[in-house]
Parts: structure tokens; C-alpha cells; sequence
């Protein structure tokens, strides 16, 4: 059975104050893993896919990284505007995309 | 552009009673999902549809039907829903843009069951 599990659960951090999260996964044959953020009261956003390991995609201050066991997502000098949640999901399917999802990991950053 | 949209944005149902969940996408993207979110369990997967004309069973599919109107519409329907059913729900869509796999959501419907 597939499972991703991201850690911490919440994280609070300081404006400025960089960080990573974490998304551990089990799958049978990755496909793709995917990073998105969550607002309060909103849809998840779309961030990053990674497919393969050792890749890497950035965008302004996040940066995700993947291994075969597990992805990084690293934010360099945060500001308050990227407080939200931020979920890891996986796939083994090519093309249709049955995504399964971690449970989140809420990040605070304070001014 | 404006994505994926859903509709309604809120509802409350008392138990037994039905409604449908509407979702439309205007990416022309061939596959659409429908997930729902709960406190402490995440995003799970309720059906998707990976064409026009095909639709499958996800992680959490009873209590649900669905049906891919058109490449556009994808909608969720509750025959008789249970308070277990309160949750939030989003729909999604999924196309290959710039090279990479992304699955686009809409805002959610969040579902009150009583």
C-alpha cells in the first residue's frame, strides 16, 4: 500500500528563519511526487512534481529536492505570506494521475 | 481562465437526503478527480475519471456515484448521505503542462451532514 508520511505536523519559525520539511514515501514504482500548498479555507495550489531522484525544482523562496526514499522541501528565508500548509502527495500511475496524500505539515512564520 | 470550479460552496443536508456536487474544468484536460478532506486523514481519493467516458473507483468510494458529463463536468452524488459524509470536497483536473504532470483543484464544497 502506498503511504507518505511529512513531519513535523505544525512548525513555527521566525520571519527570515530557514527550514526543510519533510515527505517520506512508500511506493511501488514512483511515478511522480508532488508538493502543493494549502491556504485556510481554499484548494490545494500546485508547487512542484518531482520524478526521479536527485532532482531538484525551485521557485522564489522554496526549493524541492527528491531522494529514492524521500523529498525535502526547503524554505530559504520565509516570510509571513508563506505561512499555509504544505501537502506531499505520490503517484505510481502514469497519466491518470491517483494521487495519495500525506497529512500536511502546517507552517507558521511569525513577523 | 478561471480553472477548475465547483459548485455549491456550502451545504447542509440532514441525513437521507441526496444532492450532486458539480465540478467543471476549463483546461481541456482528459482526467478529473474528486477527493474529500478530513481533520487528521488528509486527501483521499473518491473517484476519478481518466477520460471522457471512463470513471473508477478511488480509496473511499461508498456512499458515492459519479458522472463524467463531458470532457468539461465531472460530478459527485450523495444518494443518501450520513453525517460521516461532512467533509470538505474538492475536484480536480489533471494535464501534462511544460514538461510535468499537474493536478489543478478547485475551491471546495464543504458538506454538513446532520
Amino acid at each position: 500500500e502506498d503511504q507518505v508520511t511529512q513531519s513535523p505536523e505544525a512548525l513555527r519559525l521566525q520571519e527570515g528563519e530557514s527550514s526543510s520539511l519533510n515527505c517520506s514515501y512508500t511506493v511501488s514504482g514512483l511515478r511522480g511526487l508532488f508538493w502543493y500548498r494549502q491556504d485556510p479555507g481554499k484548494g490545494p495550489e500546485f508547487l512542484f512534481t518531482l520524478y526521479s531522484a536527485g532532482e531538484e525544482k525551485e521557485k522564489e523562496r522554496l526549493k524541492a529536492t527528491l531522494t529514492k526514499k524521500e523529498s525535502f522541501l526547503h524554505i530559504t528565508a520565509p516570510k509571513p505570506e508563506d505561512s499555509a500548509t504544505y501537502l506531499c502527495a505520490v503517484t505510481a500511475f502514469q497519466g491518470a494521475q491517483k494521487l495519495v496524500f500525506g497529512q500536511g505539515t502546517r507552517l507558521t512564520i511569525n513577523p | 481562465n478561471a480553472g477548475v470550479t465547483q459548485t455549491p460552496k456550502f451545504q447542509v443536508l440532514k441525513t437521507g437526503q441526496s444532492m450532486t456536487l458539480q465540478c467543471a474544468q476549463d483546461m481541456n484536460h482528459n482526467s478529473m478527480y474528486w477527493y474529500r478532506q478530513d481533520p487528521g486523514m488528509g486527501l483521499r481519493l473518491i473517484y476519478y475519471s481518466a477520460s471522457e467516458g471512463t470513471t473508477d473507483k478511488g480509496e473511499v468510494p461508498n456512499g458515492y456515484n459519479v458522472s463524467r458529463l463531458n470532457k468539461r463536468e465531472f460530478s459527485l452524488r450523495l444518494e443518501s448521505a450520513a453525517p460521516s459524509q461532512t467533509s470538505v470536497y474538492f475536484c480536480a483536473s489533471n494535464g501534462w503542462t511544460s514538461g510535468n504532470y499537474e493536478q489543478y483543484f478547485g475551491p471546495g464544497t464543504r458538506l454538513t451532514v446532520t
